[in-house]
């Protein structure tokens, strides 16, 4: 199996751009997708194929590849932002692979 | 809408078995799969393995052959997921969630939406 590594923890002000990453050895092979997750609740779909977002998510979420790297950026970071953040690949044997997870901290 | 509903809390003896369910409405149940993660408190997601309700087809992670089993029951749109030899590490909330995969021009994709609300299961003696 392989691993998807993201940093623990990422920190912004109010407004300012967060990036949480995510990396892989067969991350250029596949999809990457991002889910949020606030406490207390389920995980919720924010970008899927590495940068399509599903409808009823805010603009200011985006996605991009490249290489073995994914990234998750979210432009003019609100409180209600404040979650974590896990990315996610599978390939088509069947396995699914989550990332660590991302705490994202707005200050 | 499309919705995920799972039964309620479970607390269990360490050796049982938890069955949980997993109600979907809103779409089709047989068109798409539907998957089974779990997260411990305070820990990240992790997948346990998928189930085709149409034909019943299932894989699991690796790390869950042989314990765990995951079924369903078309005529009521609900899927189950039983782990069995539970132990305290087994204590977790326990998400289904609709997985959504086929092949584009770019190769094959797989995600998951939308996810059920979670049951937490207890594992202590």
């Amino acid at each position: 199996s392989y691993e998807l590594t993201q940093p623990p923890s990422v920190s912004v002000s109010p407004g300012q751009t967060a990036r949480i990453t995510c990396s892989g050895d067969a991350l250029p092979k596949q999809y990457a997708y991002w889910y949020q997750q606030k406490p207390g609740q389920a995980p919720v779909l924010v970008i899927y194929k590495d940068s399509e977002r599903p409808s009823g998510i805010p603009e200011r979420f985006s996605g991009s590849s490249s290489g073995t790297t994914v990234t998750l950026t979210i432009s003019g970071v609100q409180a209600e932002d404040e979650a974590d953040y896990y990315c996610q690949s599978a390939d088509s044997s069947g396995t699914v692979v989550f990332g660590g997870g991302t705490k994202l901290t707005v200050l | 809408q499309v919705q995920l509903v799972q039964s309620g809390a479970e607390v269990k003896k360490p050796g049982a078995s938890v069955k949980v369910s997993c109600k979907a409405s809103g779409y089709t149940f047989t068109s798409y799969d539907i998957n089974w993660v779990r997260q411990a408190t305070g820990q990240g997601l992790e997948w346990m393995g998928w189930m085709n309700p149409n034909s019943g087809n299932t894989g699991y992670a690796q790390k869950f052959q042989g314990r765990v089993t995951m079924t369903r029951n078309t005529s009521i749109s609900t899927a189950y997921m039983e782990l069995s030899s539970l132990r305290s590490e087994d204590t977790a909330v326990y998400y289904c969630a609709r997985g959504l995969g086929d092949y584009d021009s770019s190769g094959y994709y797989y995600w998951f939406d939308p996810w059920g609300q979670g049951t937490l299961v207890t594992v202590s003696s």
